[in-house]
């Protein structure tokens, strides 16, 4: 089953908008990664936040982690229509260093 | 940055037939790589994690028959849908991790190479 669960499943908001997307786990985890894709494209890592740490700044993107919680959450701010595309949370589980499990991911619309 | 590159991006084929893709670290050595399936709207899922020099380690449900994958160098993995039927229409994409800083256990991905089974 998937490791992520993430909601909204759909974002659509207006350019210059902040846009929040919220992510969920739910085992023990090294860390946790965001990827965007654009779509029928591959991913694009955006940034990454270790298990020690609660947030993470990255230009326009600011991200939280919880680990009380099992979750994190990703902010967009002022957003641009070329953020449009879907994201997703990746997780690595502690004790297999190699494997992430995706996400069922938001789709963001910006629009003009 | 780091590149991977994914061939082909879009092929259709005959049921029956086999189709090979290849998945290419351009600037970076990957002792592993990754093959993924997504379906329309939808989640990655992992089917496989190919690494360099030894056997491939299968996600539970994958037929390694059918799926089979090549990790011959450093650089490069081959996934080839043996046989391909309809219902292996799908987005297949790669990634890969640097094998100089796995630490961070990044995945750097391919552009994805959409398949279509007739």
């Amino acid at each position: 089953s998937q490791q992520g669960e993430e909601d909204p499943q759909a974002l659509s908001i207006q350019e210059g908008e902040n846009a929040t997307m919220n992510c969920s786990y739910k085992t023990s985890i090294n860390n946790l990664q965001w990827y965007r894709q654009n779509s029928g494209r591959g991913l694009v890592h955006l940034i990454l936040i270790r298990s020690n740490e609660r947030e993470k700044h990255s230009g326009r993107l600011r991200v939280t982690l919880d680990t009380s919680k099992k979750s994190s959450s990703l902010l967009i701010t002022a957003s641009r229509a070329a953020d449009t595309a879907s994201y997703f949370c990746a997780t690595g589980k502690t004790g297999t260093a190699s494997k992430l499990t995706f996400g069922t991911g938001t789709r963001l619309q910006v629009t003009l | 940055g780091a590149v991977v590159s994914q061939h082909p991006s879009w092929v259709i084929c005959k049921s029956g037939t086999s189709v090979k893709i290849e998945c290419r670290s351009l600037d970076f050595q990957a002792t592993t790589m990754f093959w993924y399936r997504q379906f329309p709207k939808q989640s990655l899922m992992l089917m496989a994690t190919s690494n360099e020099g030894s056997k491939a380690t299968y996600e539970q449900g994958v037929e390694k028959d059918k799926f089979l994958i090549n990790h011959a160098s450093l650089t490069l993995s081959t996934l080839t849908v043996t046989s391909a039927h309809p219902e292996d229409s799908s987005f297949y994409i790669c990634s890969a991790r640097d094998s100089v800083d796995l630490a961070k256990n990044i995945q750097y991905f391919g552009a994805g190479t959409r398949l279509s089974v007739l």
